[in-house]
């Protein structure tokens, strides 16, 4: 049972332009959404958050938007730079302290 | 700030044999540490959480007799993978909370262990 869906398994774009990854979840009792970059051999890091109580979160050329009724989220990177280009996981919480259940994740490409 | 390290970064070594990885949190202290398992092209796969100082909490269908974690201090948890198989051979991965974290979010990363048994 696939809790958080990420349909799109890579997305290439186009340096300067804007990159959207999508991510669906199932469980209507998560409450704090994740988004990790990672790369080949490394461990996942940390990009941005959103709580529940919020539908917009934004730092510097990353915006991650929450639709709750949709049970949406998608992280917007823009301008889109070369050096973004790794897989992003997205990653849900149910009640505070609780574990994380990721997203299979999507490879961006974005080309110069 | 919020670095962890994990050791070692590649391990190979022969069936039967038991390996440990390492997770350190460098610059914080560590409330709660997470364990992950991936496999090629698949999700991160959580198997275990681990407070300090008491005994670790598996996910379901992770064997905790094969898959032994400590977590004795603030800043170091181990996973010991006892007796490897080549169905063991993965990529784990630990993550680690700091105290005062928003309901134990974010985790930060390792840079994980590629396990490899022959």
């Amino acid at each position: 049972d696939q809790q958080v869906k990420q349909n799109s398994p890579s997305l290439s774009v186009q340096e300067g332009r804007i990159s959207i990854l999508n991510c669906d979840y199932t469980n209507s009792m998560f409450d704090y959404f994740l988004w990790y970059k990672k790369y080949p051999a490394e461990g996942p890091t940390f990009l941005i958050s959103i709580s529940s109580i919020k539908d917009k979160n934004e730092d510097g050329r990353f915006t991650v938007f929450l639709n709750k009724s949709a049970k949406h989220l998608s992280l917007h990177i823009v301008p889109s730079q070369p050096g973004d280009s790794a897989v992003y996981f997205c990653a849900a919480s149910a009640v505070r302290g609780n574990k994380l259940v990721f997203g299979a994740g999507t490879i961006l490409r974005v080309k110069s | 700030g919020a670095v962890v390290s994990q050791h070692p970064s590649w391990v190979i070594c022969k069936s039967g044999t038991s390996v440990k990885i390492e997770c350190r949190s460098l610059d914080f202290q560590a409330t709660t540490m997470f364990w992950y398992r991936q496999f090629p092209k698949q999700s991160l796969m959580l198997m275990a959480t681990s407070n300090e100082g008491s005994k670790a909490t598996y996910e379901q269908g992770v064997e905790k007799d094969k898959f032994l974690i400590n977590h004795a201090s603030l800043t170091l948890s181990t996973l010991t993978v006892t007796s490897a198989h080549p169905e063991d051979s993965s990529f784990y991965i630990c993550s680690a909370v700091g105290q005062g974290a928003w309901g134990n979010q974010p985790q930060h990363f390792g840079d994980g262990t590629r396990l490899s048994i022959l």
